[in-house]
């Protein structure tokens, strides 16, 4: 069973706010990134430390977190934002785990 | 440029074993973890394990204990990810990504992916 739990799909209107939710028991003690992955490429990392962008990363991509849920906000969403995400932290078990994947429409 | 480029796509019968490599270039290869991440086709992210290429060290997923080997050739900057007793459920792309620690170990370049399909 998965440790961190994601909704499998957000639809939004360009130029909108998208979040993107992952909760898990074991979140409020851990810190969390989020991924970008395209349809047929290798994963981004687009924020790390639960709130922190690497460069050259989009403003309007940020981080937050609220005890056991990690939410991702796509501020302005554009098309080119259209793509899986995934959070990734440490499970209840102090293991590296994944969460279960949102697919993001921009339509 | 900093980049990890892994090695071609393999086809291997059931219990087989599998040996991906990951070639790193641009940046010093001992300074950073090596982690591997699997992904079914339409299926979600999987983490596999890490290794330190400076001392060897590994860790590894409890679902893969027992199978998966990850080693290092630090001459030529290269990580491995060995899968044994393949089965069909292991056909999958096979990723490998740096661990930085200025990132607090997250997950800054990743290897293009290399496809792993076990058919009989």
């Amino acid at each position: 069973s998965h440790e961190l739990t994601q909704p499998p799909s957000v639809s939004v209107s360009p130029g909108h706010t998208a979040r993107i939710t992952c909760s898990g028991d074991a979140l409020p003690n851990k810190y969390t990134c989020w991924y970008q992955q395209k349809s047929g490429q290798a994963p981004v990392l687009v924020i790390y430390e639960d709130n922190k962008r690497p460069s050259g990363i989009p403003e309007r991509f940020s981080g937050s977190t609220s005890g056991t849920m990690a939410t991702l906000t796509i501020s302005g969403a554009q098309v080119e934002d259209e793509a899986d995400y995934y959070c990734y932290s440490t499970d209840t078990g102090g293991k590296e785990v994944f969460g279960t994947g949102t697919k993001v429409t921009v339509l | 440029q900093v980049q990890l480029v892994q090695s071609g796509a393999e086809v291997k019968k059931p219990g087989a074993s599998v040996k991906v490599s990951c070639k790193a270039s641009g940046y010093t290869f001992t300074s950073y973890e090596i982690n591997w991440v699997r992904q079914a086709t339409g299926q979600g992210l999987e983490w596999m394990g890490w290794m330190n290429p400076n001392t060897g060290y590994t860790g590894y997923a409890q679902k893969f204990q027992g199978r998966v080997t990850l080693t290092r050739n630090t001459s030529i900057r290269t990580a491995y990810m060995e899968l044994s007793s393949l089965r069909s459920e292991d056909t999958a792309v096979y990723y490998c990504a740096r661990g930085n620690g200025d990132y607090e170990g997250a997950f800054d370049i990743w290897g293009q992916g290399t496809m792993v399909t076990v058919s009989s």
